[in-house]
């Protein structure tokens, strides 16, 4: 089952514009993690932010936490049409992030030159 | 390219055949994931080797589903009787100890 919801399900924006995805979550975690999944591809992952941690930055990324409402957000600044892809939130059972992730239901973003 | 590999990429199978899909991890990663994704779905956890141990399984993976890590290095997903309902991604996926999980292609699996 998933853990979490994505919101919007679907965003489309002008390039260069910032898109903004809110993911929310149901249990306790550790960390949550954000991955991007390209159409017919694997997916990579982006940034790992800890339970202790509230904001992480990692180039054009920025992803904040907030335990107390079992939600995060992922901002993507100065779009570019690369960006277009799945968004997917996940949480995971330990520090590190390297055990079974449980995923939410993704955001696709598509970004329009 | 040193990345996560799996094979087939695609696989077309009719109902009650069974099927096998390959996984080669990133060489140093001694954790290997299995996944299942549908359409307009996130991944699901199917099970983790930890080496040639698997640690956990879940409820998803039916009797009819077996995965293997014999030597700690690759991994093979095996699916029995075919179902429709067994046509999805399914995604491998690697990592050290304590870094991030590094994903795989995926093998398309379309059931008739």
């Amino acid at each position: 089952s998933q853990q979490g919801e994505e919101d919007p399900q679907a965003l489309s924006i002008q390039e260069g514009e910032n898109a903004t995805m809110n993911c929310s979550y149901k249990t306790s975690i550790n960390n949550l993690q954000w991955y991007r999944q390209n159409s017919g591809r694997g997916l990579v992952h982006l940034i790992l932010i800890r339970s202790n941690e509230r904001e992480k930055h990692s180039g054009r990324l920025r992803v904040t936490l907030d335990t107390s409402k079992k939600s995060s957000s992922l901002l993507i600044t100065a779009s570019r049409a690369a960006d277009t892809a799945s968004y997917f939130c996940a949480t995971g059972g330990s520090n590190f992030g390297n055990e079974k992730l449980t995923f939410g239901t993704g955001t696709r973003l598509t970004i329009i030159p | 390219d040193t990345g996560v590999s799996q094979d087939p990429r695609h696989k077309i199978t009719k109902r009650g055949q069974n099927v096998t899909f390959r996984c080669d991890p990133i060489s140093e990663h001694n954790r290997l994931y299995w996944y299942r994704q549908t359409l307009g779905q996130g991944p699901e956890f199917l099970t983790y080797f930890q080496n040639e141990a698997q640690l956990e399984k879940s409820r998803l993976l039916s009797d009819r589903f077996s995965a293997e890590r014999p030597k700690g290095s690759f991994s093979t997903l095996e699916i029995q009787r075919t179902e429709q309902g067994d046509s999805a991604m399914y995604l491998c996926a690697s990592s050290l100890m304590d870094t991030e999980q590094f994903f795989g292609p995926g093998t398309r699996l379309t059931v008739l």
